[in-house]
């Protein structure tokens, strides 16, 4: 069974640094691995998805990054803003026949300090 | 550009009450999902729906059923709430491949509160 683990689950970070969240993944047999974003409350919006295929992918300051033989992936960003505060969370799906769903980590709370 | 609507947004039910929560797919994704989000836990997935029929199960109680209707729209039915049923509820849809290649795209949710 796919498990996802998220860390650090907490950051609390001074506006203006760059930082990377970690995401790490059971099994490598997966299509593709995306990042979401996640306000208090509110719903799931997609930042970055990665094939199986890919390294990485950008957009605009954020940048992810997948190494699916060793199960893990990355999400950097660039000179972090108070509006960058959210909960992020990393989902794979899986390649095993039959899997529809996507296996969440428990996400990295992430607070940037004005 | 259009996104996965859901509604209601919010939703208040007695224990042991229906429910029933809709999501309206984007336009021309051929799959949907359901998922449960708890207070402080990460999104479970319930169920899917591609083309109408019935994909795959995950965590999905005996008391909740779902359906997808001609238009691609779906519908969570829930029954015989319970406290622990209190959760958001998201809605995903896809398009084509199940999500293997263009991955997904969530709705808004509806966070349903039963007291």
């Amino acid at each position: 069974k796919q498990e996802v683990t998220q860390i650090p689950a907490a950051l609390s970070v001074p506006e203006g640094e760059n930082l990377v969240l970690n995401c790490s993944f059971t099994d490598s047999a997966i299509y593709n691995l995306q990042w979401f974003r996640q306000d208090p409350g509110k719903g799931l919006t997609s930042l970055l998805l990665i094939q199986s295929s890919q390294r990485e992918q950008t957009s605009g300051r954020l940048n992810a990054s997948l190494d699916k033989s060793s199960g893990r992936s990355t999400l950097y960003i660039a000179a972090s803003q108070p509006g960058d505060s959210a909960t992020y969370l990393c989902a794979v799906r899986s390649a095993r026949g039959g899997a529809d769903g996507l296996t969440f980590g428990k996400g990295t709370h992430l607070i940037i300090q004005p | 550009a259009a996104g996965v609507i859901q509604s209601p947004r919010h939703l208040i039910k007695e224990k042991r009450e229906t429910a029933t929560l809709k999501c309206y797919p984007i336009p021309r994704h051929d799959t949907v999902y359901w998922y449960q989000q708890g207070p402080g836990q990460d999104p479970q997935f319930l169920i899917s729906f591609y083309e109408k029929m019935q994909s795959d199960k995950g965590s999905i109680p005996d008391r909740f059923s779902a359906q997808q209707f001609s238009d691609y729209h779906s519908e969570l039915n829930m029954s015989s709430l319970e406290l622990g049923d209190s959760a958001l509820y998201f809605c995903a849809s896809s398009l084509g491949g199940g999500g293997t290649i263009y991955g997904y795209t969530f709705g808004s949710g509806t966070r349903l509160t039963v007291v």
